[in-house]
């Protein structure tokens, strides 16, 4: 079984510029995380979402971030326009319905996002 | 809020040493508690868990228990191996699974 696919998995791009990255999640998981990881420093949710619906983009900098999960399955995440301190792995993860129980959340590769 | 306290790292051990990484935590309710790592170059995976007071997660020769009168989960393992060497994170979430919370790793080393 294929696990949580993120691309690309590196990034380099100027200040200013928009960035956009993607995830697949495992196939018949509902719920989709996207987490920030900065340096030395664990990851922080960013948002999450049940299916389609977004239930907590509190993290979120919306400012200048938007995710989006269309059809409920693959979600993209963007940041327009990018600044130095943006610079970090984006991290993605999925998993079934955390409604029932406590469920385990997997996670993909990452993409490491460098601003210069 | 809820959060995740977890020894500073580097931790450097030799073959078959004993390892323990501490961590501690402050949550209202009833969390479920996890130890993942990173492999280098690789995704964060679960490595063990426990959903309530008292109960033991293990994997891979690692251990932890969920100790709700010291809010701690320490990650043990009786002989550690070069292949362990990776970044080890404590985390927790409500009893949904909704959030997860890390600590912000360890990275372990060990050297034959």
């Amino acid at each position: 079984e294929a696990g949580v696919v993120q691309s690309p998995r590196y990034k380099i791009i100027e200040k200013k510029q928009p960035v956009a990255f993607w995830c697949n999640p495992i196939s018949g998981h509902n719920t989709l995380y996207w987490y920030l990881q900065n340096l030395g420093q664990g990851p922080e949710l960013l948002i999450r979402y049940e299916n389609e619906e977004a239930v907590d983009d509190s993290q979120l900098p919306k400012d200048r971030f938007s995710a989006e999960r269309l059809k409920g399955v693959d979600s993209t995440l963007k940041i327009q326009p990018a600044e130095l301190g943006d610079s970090a792995v984006y991290l993605c993860a999925s998993s079934l319905d955390g409604r029932e129980g406590s469920t385990e959340a997997f996670f993909g590769q990452g993409t490491r996002l460098t601003v210069v | 809020g809820d959060s995740v306290t977890q020894m500073e790292g580097p931790v450097t051990l030799s073959e078959e040493a004993f390892l323990t990484i501490n961590c501690t935590y402050t949550a209202t309710g009833y969390p479920s508690l996890f130890w993942y790592v990173q492999y280098p170059g690789e995704g964060l995976q679960l490595l063990l868990k426990a959903t309530k007071a008292d109960d033991k997660g293990s994997n891979k020769g690692f251990e932890a228990t969920y100790r709700k009168e010291t809010t701690s989960f320490h990650l043990e393992k009786g002989s550690v191996q070069v292949s362990d060497s990776a970044v080890y994170f404590c985390a927790l979430s409500d009893r949904y699974g909704n959030k997860l919370v890390f600590g912000a790793g360890t990275i372990l080393r060990v050297k034959s």
